[in-house]
């Protein structure tokens, strides 16, 4: 069974360019979340799918994070514009229900905006 | 507010047998995961805990006190391959809270 796939795995932008990342959860898993670790720091509620509606958005930085789940399949998450502090891994995780529920992790997305 | 707290950084010697401590405060509680993440990887699944005691699984061990906000993760038996950060995550009310994470050194 194929496990939560990110893409890229690696990213190099400037400061002002536009990113985005996608995320492919495993198959029949309904909740879909993102985390950002940046470096030195704890791994971070970013926010949570289930299926195509958010059901917490509350860790999202700011308005410059966008968050898509068009269909309840794959999400996207697209940063625009890029700032300096974005740079981090983002993470992206699924699991089949919520509480109580194993969450698997991608293999994350290592963003440098420079 | 919600905090979870894990040392930065542990050594301990192969063979050996190292305790990884947690403690948290959070909004709500339903269950305490522990993850393993090596570099530059994605964190995996070690153990999952919701009520008072001990899980074992193989060399590692997880314990749980709800009433003192507490985990630990045990590791028995070391080997070189268990250098990796330790990830203490707690399911709040709704989200999956991760600490900071533990990294570990095991050394010959």
């Amino acid at each position: 069974e194929a496990g939560v796939t990110q893409f890229p795995s690696h990213s190099v932008i400037e400061k002002g360019q536009t990113v985005t990342l996608r995320c492919d959860p495993i198959s029949g898993h309904d909740n879909l979340y993102w985390y950002r670790r940046v470096m030195g720091k704890e791994i971070k509620f970013l926010l949570h799918f289930v299926k195509e509606s958010k059901q917490d958005e509350s860790g999202m930085p700011n308005n410059r994070f966008l968050a898509e789940r068009t269909g309840g399949t794959y999400s996207t998450l697209k940063v625009q514009p890029a700032e300096l502090e974005d740079s981090g891994v983002y993470f992206c995780a699924s699991s089949q229900g919520t509480l109580g529920n194993t969450i698997y992790f991608g293999e994350g997305s290592w963003l440098t905006v420079v | 507010g919600q905090n979870i707290d894990q040392p930065t950084e542990m050594t301990a010697t192969e063979g050996a047998i190292v305790q990884i401590n947690c403690t948290y405060q959070t909004s709500g509680f339903n269950g305490l995961f522990w993850y393993q993440q090596h570099a530059g990887e994605a964190p995996t699944f070690l153990s999952y805990n919701v009520l008072d005691g001990l899980e074992e699984k193989g060399r590692f061990s997880s314990f749980l006190s709800r009433s003192k906000g507490y985990s630990y993760l045990l590791l028995k038996e070391l080997q070189m391959k268990d250098s990796a950060s330790y990830l203490c995550a707690v399911i709040g009310t709704y989200k999956y809270i991760f600490g900071t994470g533990t990294r570990l050194k095991v050394l010959a």
